[in-house]
């Protein structure tokens, strides 16, 4: 079975500062993994994905994501937080379907 | 770009009613899901389809939820006879045959 936990659910940052958010995973096999984000009142949008190749993604708005297996991690970073930034964000396994994480809620302060 | 396209944007009905909530997959998309998300709560997969049938759903999706493809683009999604928790924001998503979903901007569900 496969599942992925999100450490924090709510995360506040200064804008400029930056931004972590946690993502640990538990899986059999190699997993596909990937965070989305959710803007108020709308559906969930990809940010990046790992699907077994380069351990460093990068993906939309500047954010990226390693993938650790030593430590099961694919945790979710931007070096400059922008208040565009403020959503909720998404882990998830294999796709999703059946396993997103509980969410994170990022609040940036002027 | 194709987009997953949800109707209504927002359902109202009283319980016990039946509603049926519409989704049009992008139109070489495969693999189609319905996921739910109670106000402030996470992301909760209730089921995917492809090839016409069920292939996998959550224990949220019991007898009161049904999902239909009845034509070559829409995708449904049916409660039967509506509760009050049955209220949240219901998305659909499909994908191709690769791994990457894609969402629709869902239907915020609210029983009285």
């Amino acid at each position: 079975a496969q599942s992925v936990t999100q450490l924090g659910s709510h995360v506040s940052v200064s804008e400029g500062a930056l931004v972590l958010l946690r993502c640990n995973y538990s899986s059999s096999v190699p997993p596909y993994l990937f965070w989305y984000v959710q803007y108020p009142n709308q559906g969930l949008q990809l940010l990046l994905k790992y699907t077994s190749a380069a351990t460093l993604v990068k993906g939309i708005n500047g954010f990226e994501a390693e993938f650790k297996k030593s430590e099961t991690s694919f945790h979710l970073t931007k070096p400059s937080a922008h208040m565009s930034d403020a959503a909720e964000y998404f882990c998830a396994v294999s796709g999703g379907f059946g396993r997103f994480g509980a969410g994170t809620r990022l609040t940036v302060k002027p | 770009e194709p987009e997953v396209t949800q109707t209504p944007s927002h359902q109202v009905t009283q319980m016990g009613q039946e509603v049926i909530l519409r989704c049009v997959p992008i139109s070489n998309h495969l693999y189609f899901y319905w996921y739910r998300q109670i106000l402030g709560q996470k992301v909760e997969f209730l089921v995917s389809f492809y090839n016409n049938e069920i292939s996998e759903k959550s224990e949220i999706f019991d007898d009161q939820f049904s999902v239909e493809r009845p034509d070559g683009s829409n995708f449904t999604l049916k409660i039967r006879s509506t509760k009050l928790e049955d209220s949240a924001m219901y998305f659909c998503a499909s994908r191709p045959t690769g791994e990457v979903l894609h969402f629709g901007n869902g239907t915020r569900l609210t029983v009285t």
